[in-house]
């Protein structure tokens, strides 16, 4: 098992330019969950689905951020148009039935100049 | 909704040291309860997990039990290594929030 695989790594943009971050999570995972963290908000849930449906958005942080999960393998966060205070490493995880734990990718560290 | 609090860091101690994170719950049931660490540059890895009071969760030489009473589930190891520095988060799921929620996290330096 590859684990939850996020892509890219690393992404420097400028400010106006739209960003998308993807993520394939573990296969038989039915929640996917999307966190930003930075130094001064720590850990933030920015939205999970569960079976492809978004069950709760409430902590995107404004309309230019926005999420899709078209199938069970894949999911983006799209950030249009990115503004330096974007900059974070943004993070995916998935889980079976939401109650054994998270499984974590390595993150995408968004650099917004 | 649940609130997890935990020490505040970050922590510095010499390798072989004994190490107590402690971390305390708000929570209207019963929930599960995790350790999450985070090594440098990399994203959180389940450290640990508990479902229910009295029980003890275990991983690379790490513990902690669930105690209802005290609304806590501190992490402990006797003898801390220097690879064990990492970002530490403790977590408690309740059926009723489905989703975890996480503490601040706790920074562990363990120097040679």
């Amino acid at each position: 098992d590859a684990g939850v695989i996020q892509s890219p790594r690393h992404e420097v943009t400028e400010m106006g330019q739209e960003v998308t971050l993807r993520c394939k999570p573990i296969s038989g995972h039915d929640y996917l969950f999307w966190y930003r963290q930075t130094m001064m908000r720590g850990l933030e849930l920015l939205i999970y689905f569960n079976n492809n449906v978004p069950i709760d958005d409430s902590g995107m942080p404004e309309d230019r951020f926005s999420a899709k999960m078209p199938n069970a393998s894949f999911s983006t966060l799209k950030i249009q148009p990115s503004e330096p205070r974007d900059s974070a490493v943004y993070f995916c995880a998935s889980s079976f039935s939401n109650y054994y734990g998270y499984t974590f990718g390595s993150g995408t560290r968004l650099t917004v100049v | 909704g649940d609130s997890v609090t935990q020490m505040e860091g970050p922590v510095t101690l010499s390798e072989e040291a004994f190490l107590t994170i402690n971390c305390t719950y708000t929570a209207t049931g019963y929930p599960s309860l995790f350790w999450y660490v985070q090594y440098p540059g990399e994203g959180l890895q389940l450290l640990l997990k508990a479902t229910k009071a009295d029980d003890k969760g275990s991983n690379k030489g790490f513990e902690a039990t669930y105690r209802k009473e005290t609304t806590s589930f501190h992490l402990e190891k006797g003898s801390v290594q220097v690879s064990d520095s990492a970002v530490y988060f403790c977590a408690t799921y309740e059926t009723s929030g489905s989703r975890l929620t996480f503490g601040e996290g706790t920074q562990l330096t363990v120097n040679p």
